[in-house]
């Protein structure tokens, strides 16, 4: 069955700390990676996309690809109170398309 | 300003009435994907379009309708609703599939 896996947390981390989410997905075939962040009652927003294996940097915002264990990751670094919000991984499986989303891990950054 | 515009945003309906939401975008994107929200299950698909005259079943399509007409707009259509699809829904597109998805405001639909 073509699965995308999240801790629902909640993860907590102090403010300025770094805070790391992961993400496994079950397809070795898969080439697209996505993060997004939702907000409560917002709609998800997309905040990094990775293809290929190893880190993709943006800002605090570090993606980590590893397709042969396949999982990928996001660390925040110097995380702040307005990170606090639900991160949902999205893969496009199999090669699809159209991505299969996790099902979120919330994460709550405290002063 | 580029968006996904969905409507209405809240709506409250009675079982078996008819409906539909609508969902257009302005970016010219190719791909357009409608998902439900549910707590503790997270966004599912419901169903995707890769183009116009193009659509297809995502994981959850029993009880939805779409058409895709024209390349900007993508309505959902719930024939005989049920208080099963009460539920957060979104409406999402791509200019192209591997590039990640711009979704809309999002609909929240209470039937009962």
């Amino acid at each position: 069955q073509k699965e995308v896996e999240q801790n629902s947390g909640p993860l907590s981390v102090p403010e300025g700390a770094i805070a790391s989410l992961n993400c496994t997905y079950s397809d070795r075939v898969s080439q697209s990676f996505f993060w997004y962040r939702q907000y409560s009652g917002k709609s998800p927003e997309l905040i990094m996309s990775i293809y290929s294996n190893g880190d993709k940097e943006d800002g605090r915002f570090t993606a980590q690809l590893n397709k042969a264990s396949q999982y990928v990751s996001l660390l925040i670094r110097d995380s702040q109170p307005s990170d606090s919000a639900t991160y949902l991984c999205a893969v496009n499986l199999g090669g699809s398309y159209i991505p299969t989303f996790g099902r979120g891990t919330s994460l709550i950054v405290h002063p | 300003e580029a968006q996904v515009t969905q409507n209405p945003r809240y709506l409250i309906t009675v079982t078996g009435k008819k409906l539909t939401v609508t969902c257009s975008q302005n970016m010219n994107h190719e791909y357009m994907s409608w998902y439900r929200q549910d707590p503790g299950l997270g966004l599912r698909q419901i169903y995707y379009s890769m183009n116009v005259e193009v659509t297809d079943k995502g994981d959850v399509p029993e009880g939805y309708k779409v058409s895709r007409k024209e390349k900007r707009n993508f309505p959902l259509i719930l024939e005989s609703p049920s208080p099963n699809q009460t539920s957060l829904y979104f409406c999402a597109s791509s200019v192209q599939g591997a590039n990640g998805y711009t979704f809309g405001s999002g609909t929240r639909l209470t039937v009962v």
